[in-house]
């Protein structure tokens, strides 16, 4: 399988700042198709994850624009660029090149 | 807007069979063009895809599962199911059926405790 890591994985944030999200793959994540497949998910408290970024950089209807989403191959991240309190919530990556399809382990994001 | 449902029990013996259905509402199996998926979650901890299907019947399912595993779908109905046999403690989490093979709608979750 493919292994997702992230960095840092708890990431305490002073809203207004900005703050950036790690993810690598243990393989390219470039499918035969030309197209990666790099997902971005944020989980807050007691809900289920919610889908941000697909496709490396491609936000989704209605994610803000202070979330973006940039990389290539097997190294990835996540921007905020100014950080909010409704942010709070813990990150995934997702791969979704090579079956089975896999999650990093999460960055905890909370308020300083 | 598509929503999803999980429903099923909460508790399910070791050895025995969890099994949980999906409801689609607000977009159809059989037409949307969208794979149908079961993630899950194990308790505070994070996400592992169990497997997906497409409504003609293919499906893709999670190695470490695939002896244990099927997911089925009733286009009558308007939705898809999960069985995972044999389960131990291990196969305690929150499952959680999802639109998409990148994951796009996720329903709220199903808590599953197994434990006699």
């Amino acid at each position: 399988d493919v292994v997702m890591t992230q960095s840092p994985l708890s990431l305490p944030v002073t809203p207004g700042q900005p703050a950036s999200i790690s993810c690598r793959s243990s393989q390219s994540l470039v499918y035969r198709d030309g197209n990666t497949y790099l997902n971005w998910f944020q989980q807050r408290p007691g809900q289920s994850p919610r889908r941000l970024i697909y496709q490396v950089s491609i936000r989704d209807s209605g994610v803000p624009d202070r979330f973006s989403g940039s990389g290539s191959g097997t190294d990835f991240t996540l921007k905020i660029s100014r950080v909010e309190a409704e942010d709070v919530g813990v990150y995934y990556c997702m791969q979704g090149t090579h079956w089975p399809f896999t999650f990093g382990p999460g960055t905890k994001v909370d308020i300083k | 807007q598509v929503q999803l449902q999980e429903s099923g029990p909460g508790v399910v013996k070791p050895s025995q069979t969890l099994s949980l259905t999906c409801t689609v509402s607000g977009g159809s199996i059989s037409t949307d063009g969208y794979y149908w998926s079961w993630i899950r979650q194990h308790p505070g901890k994070g996400l592992e895809w169990i497997g997906y299907m497409y409504y003609s019947g293919s499906t893709y399912y999670n190695p470490s599962l695939k002896s244990r595993l099927d997911i089925s779908v009733d286009t009558s109905k308007n939705q898809f199911s999960l069985k995972l046999t044999s389960v131990t403690a291990a196969d305690t989490a929150v499952y959680y059926c999802v639109r998409g093979g990148a994951a796009l709608d996720w329903g709220q979750g199903a808590l599953v405790t197994v434990s006699s």
